[in-house]
């Protein structure tokens, strides 16, 4: 059970180029979460997903899209960098019982994104 | 949710019990007490959660007061790799609606740091 990773674990971009960022689970949660940390700023909602082939914008979605084709997996894609998106990205998730009832979020470990 | 107040920091001797207290005076009645801390550079970790009744796992115990007004996170035998931002989150478990409702907002949190 290696609960949430993500892949990759660092990467560095050029502005303006592309790249997706994965996350898997294997809990069979049913939501899912990407968050961005920056220094000082704590932990802030870019997209979530409240079920397969569902997907809603979070506290702070410009930039980014995120899919979810299969329950097990998450995807988060930045269409064309910039270097306000130089961060740290969490994925987590979370068990869900009944629509609307949300138990508690386990974290991946984070990828570090450096836009230049 | 309802806010919560934490000391910003605490030390602890290796080996020995790690109190961590938390202030949560407005919580409403269907709102759970959670723990999560955050190791240095890691993905934000779930710890435990209660809602009036005390409970411990294999991580902690969580002991909530009679008017569930305050809490502590209690470490049993602290070693160096707790050292970690312990943060305390007070939030119902449903129902869920909208993007702010699912986000997990850390607070500043306790600084622990273990001594050898």
């Amino acid at each position: 059970n290696a609960g949430v990773t993500q892949t990759p674990k660092f990467r560095v971009l050029k502005t303006g180029q592309s790249m997706t960022l994965l996350c898997a689970q294997d809990m069979n949660h049913e939501y899912m979460y990407w968050y961005r940390q920056d220094p000082g700023m704590g932990l802030r909602l870019i997209h979530y997903s409240v079920g397969e082939g569902t997907t809603a914008k979070g506290e702070v979605p410009d930039g980014y899209n995120v899919s979810r084709l299969k329950k097990q997996n998450f995807l988060l894609g930045l269409e064309s960098a910039a270097p306000s998106q130089t961060s740290v990205y969490f994925c987590a998730s979370s068990f869900s019982p009944v629509p609307g009832l949300i138990y508690e979020q386990y974290f991946g470990p984070g990828t570090r994104l450096t836009v230049t | 949710d309802a806010k919560t107040t934490q000391p910003p920091s605490m030390d602890c001797a290796e080996g020995r019990a790690a109190n961590l207290p938390c202030n949560h005076s407005t919580i409403s009645g269907n709102e759970y007490v959670y723990w999560y801390r955050q190791i240095h550079s890691q993905g934000p970790q779930y710890i435990i959660h209660g809602l009036k009744n005390n409970e411990t796992n294999e991580m902690a115990s969580l002991i909530i007061t009679e008017d569930r007004k305050s809490s502590t996170l209690i470490l049993p035998h602290a070693t160096l790799r707790d050292t970690a931002v312990y943060y305390c989150i007070v939030r119902s478990q449903g129902t869920y609606s909208g993007a702010g409702s699912y986000q997990l907002t850390f607070g500043k949190g306790t600084k622990l740091s273990v001594i050898p």
